[in-house]
């Protein structure tokens, strides 16, 4: 139990466009969703937190206008990165919590590798 | 100074060692500690979950925590090479917003 699917799991595209990440959770209903940063050799950085329903909360420092996070139901949540430039390649991971899971444990989805070219 | 600090390695080690992987952290609040394991371009996998202080052991893997050293540590045991991967710790508390804090990860390798 507790699948979390991401998708695309790479892409490529060209400065300027923009590129929606998916994150489902296939076996429970993720009542939160966090989506997380992460360069090569690096940490995991928290770029923001959405509850089902509400608007998401942002880390200092992460635009909301160009990271547009929007979590319409209980198994879906998607990060559109806007206008994306070579420095936003990065890799995307995403991880969910349901009201059945302990309140400090979240599962990740696979990742997505993006490449602005 | 990072909240958390974990050596990045790599860590190269013979099948069938031991491996201690380990953390250090400065916030002295965080009272739930994880251990990660993520395989490479793949989302991290939970290998540990740990509250407070103390052992737990979990098949081939023991975690400790001692909170008044602020220290967390992972024991794998007969480390086989599928164990080969990138190993984070993650810790939390409650009123947190349970927004978890990551290690940089060390990175391991399993060799024949």
């Amino acid at each position: 139990g507790a699948v979390v699917s991401q998708h695309p799991s790479w892409v490529i595209c060209k400065s300027g466009t923009s590129v929606k990440i998916e994150c489902r959770s296939l076996d429970f209903q993720a009542t939160t969703m966090f989506w997380y940063r992460q360069f090569p050799k690096q940490s995991l950085m928290l770029m923001a937190t959405s509850n089902e329903g509400s608007k998401a909360t942002y880390e200092q420092g992460v635009e909301k206008d160009k990271f547009l996070i929007n979590h319409a139901s209980l198994t879906l949540s998607t990060l559109t990165v806007t206008s994306a430039h070579p420095e936003d390649s990065s890799f995307y991971i995403c991880s969910a919590r349901g009201s059945t899971q302990r309140n400090t444990e979240a599962f990740f989805g696979q990742g997505t590798r993006l490449t602005v070219v | 100074q990072k909240e958390v600090e974990q050596d990045p390695g790599p860590l190269s080690v013979p099948e069938g060692a031991i491996v201690s992987l380990n953390c250090t952290y400065s916030n002295s609040a965080f009272q739930y500690f994880m251990w990660y394991r993520q395989y490479s371009r793949k989302g991290p996998e939970l290998l540990m979950y740990t509250y407070s202080s103390g052992n737990k052991e979990d098949g081939r893997f023991t975690a400790q925590v001692d909170k008044s050293s602020k220290y967390i540590s992972l024991f794998i045991r007969d480390s086989q090479p599928s164990d080969s991967a990138t190993y984070l710790c993650a810790m939390t508390f409650t009123g947190g917003g349970n927004k978890l804090t990551f290690g940089t990860g060390t990175q391991l390798k399993v060799e024949l």
